[in-house]
């Protein structure tokens, strides 16, 4: 069974500061990666899906990169804002779901 | 707009009772999904549904019980014989069943098991 780590699983940085978000998995055997951001009380919203071909993608400040061979993803954040605060969620073969990175961004 | 609905947005039940959580889709997707969330976790699937008239137990179906009569709707039944049903429940659907296929979220329902 695929099993999702995220580490770690709170971090807070200063706004402006450079970040990367980890998300492991245990079978490489993935057709791909979805990256979610959820806001307390709220439902999962789609950042960006990495297909098992790809080795990146890009969404405005967001980059999410994806090793199949080492079982990783990564999701980097430039220059973060205090709006970026909230739980990052990272998802593979669809059904299996990390328990999240809770990111808190300080004016 | 298109997009995922569920309702209500908070729900209490006493114990005992079944109570169940409305999914409507107008994406013209194929395929939907129920998750349950538990504070500080990840999501579990409860159910999911390729095509209308057919569905599959995810991981954690003990207790509920699904129907998909129509492509555009698929509701949750959270019975008696859930023992812990507290938990915020989240409708998901793709275009299609295929693993490789996006996952988009509706805003979820809350239940709180009195």
């Amino acid at each position: 069974k695929q099993e999702v780590t995220q580490i770690p699983a709170a971090l807070s940085v200063p706004e402006g500061e450079n970040l990367v978000l980890n998300c492991s998995f245990t079978d490489s055997a993935i057709y791909n990666l979805q990256w979610f951001r959820q806001d307390p009380g709220k439902g999962l919203t789609s950042l960006l899906l990495i297909q098992s071909s790809q080795r990146e993608q890009t969404s405005g400040r967001l980059n999410a990169s994806l090793d199949k061979s080492s079982g990783r993803s990564t999701l980097y954040i430039a220059a973060s804002q205090p709006g970026d605060s909230a739980t990052y969620l990272c998802a593979v073969y669809k059904f299996y779901f990390g328990s999240g990175t809770k990111l808190n961004v300080k004016p | 707009d298109g997009g995922i609905t569920q309702s209500p947005k908070y729900l209490f039940r006493k114990e005992g009772q079944n109570v169940t959580l409305s999914c409507e889709q107008n994406l013209n997707h194929d395929a939907m999904y129920w998750y349950r969330q538990d504070p500080g976790q990840g999501l579990r699937l409860i159910y999911y549904s390729q095509i209308v008239n057919d569905f599959q137990k995810g991981d954690i179906a003990e207790g509920y019980s699904v129907s998909r009569e129509k492509k555009e709707s698929f509701p949750l039944t959270v019975t008696s014989a859930q023992k812990n049903p507290t938990a915020f429940y989240l409708c998901a659907s793709s275009i299609g069943g295929n693993s490789w296929d996006e996952q988009f979220f509706g805003p979820g329902t809350r239940l709180t098991v009195l």
